[in-house]
């Protein structure tokens, strides 16, 4: 069974520029997390849907981030458009149900 | 608003000593507790979780954790490290179950020495 992918696993971008990250949950899971990981900050929760629906959208991060789940099996998060201090890892997490949550590998994004 | 606080940032230990990771939590109501483990490069695994009964529980490769609701802690210990348990170690809380909503605490690195 696999478990959270996440694409790609490093993107490089121009301050303005647009860029979509993508995740696959486990499959089955109906909750779906995207994290922001950076070291003064820690981990910082951006959206969460249960099947499909939107939760919660960050407060801190409405302005620019937009998290979409058009099906239940992929999501995307949209930076647009990027600034420097967007750098950071995105984890994308799912789970079924509300129980552990089980994350992807992480895309590191690095905004110049 | 519930926090988490993990208040050593750094911890350095030799292969086969054993180790304890702290972390204290804040709040009022039932609540769900975890840890996660994050090597580097990687996406956090998951360790082990609390939420009723025993307060000891036992996760995977041989760490344990104590819940403490007088202490508002949850620290996790492993009784004999080896060298692949170097990684950043994450305490969450959740309000509603072991998944829903995790707000995490700032991390300890582990560094295991040969």
């Amino acid at each position: 069974d696999a478990g959270v992918t996440q694409t790609p696993r490093h993107e490089v971008a121009e301050k303005g520029q647009t860029i979509i990250l993508k995740c696959e949950p486990v499959s089955g899971h109906n909750d779906l997390f995207w994290y922001r990981q950076t070291k003064i900050q820690g981990l910082e929760l951006l959206s969460y849907f249960r099947s499909k629906s939107l939760m919660e959208d960050g407060g801190a991060f409405k302005d620019r981030f937009k998290a979409e789940m058009l099906n239940s099996s992929f999501s995307t998060l949209k930076i647009q458009p990027t600034e420097p201090k967007d750098s950071a890892v995105y984890l994308c997490a799912s789970s079924f149900g509300g129980d552990t949550q089980y994350f992807g590998p992480g895309t590191r994004l690095l905004v110049l | 608003t519930q926090t988490v606080s993990q208040s050593d940032a750094h911890v350095t230990v030799f292969e086969g000593d054993s180790v304890e990771l702290r972390c204290n939590y804040s709040y009022g109501g039932s609540i769900y507790l975890s840890w996660y483990i994050q090597h580097h490069g990687r996406g956090l695994q998951f360790l082990l979780k609390y939420y009723s009964g025993n307060p000891v529980v036992q996760g995977v490769n041989g760490f344990e954790a104590e819940f403490s609701k007088s202490d508002s802690s949850f620290h996790l210990r492993k009784a004999s490290v080896h060298w692949s348990d170097s990684a950043v170690y994450f305490c969450a809380v959740s309000h509603n179950n072991a998944g829903a909503k995790l707000t995490f605490g700032g991390g300890t690195r582990l560094t295991v020495r040969p």
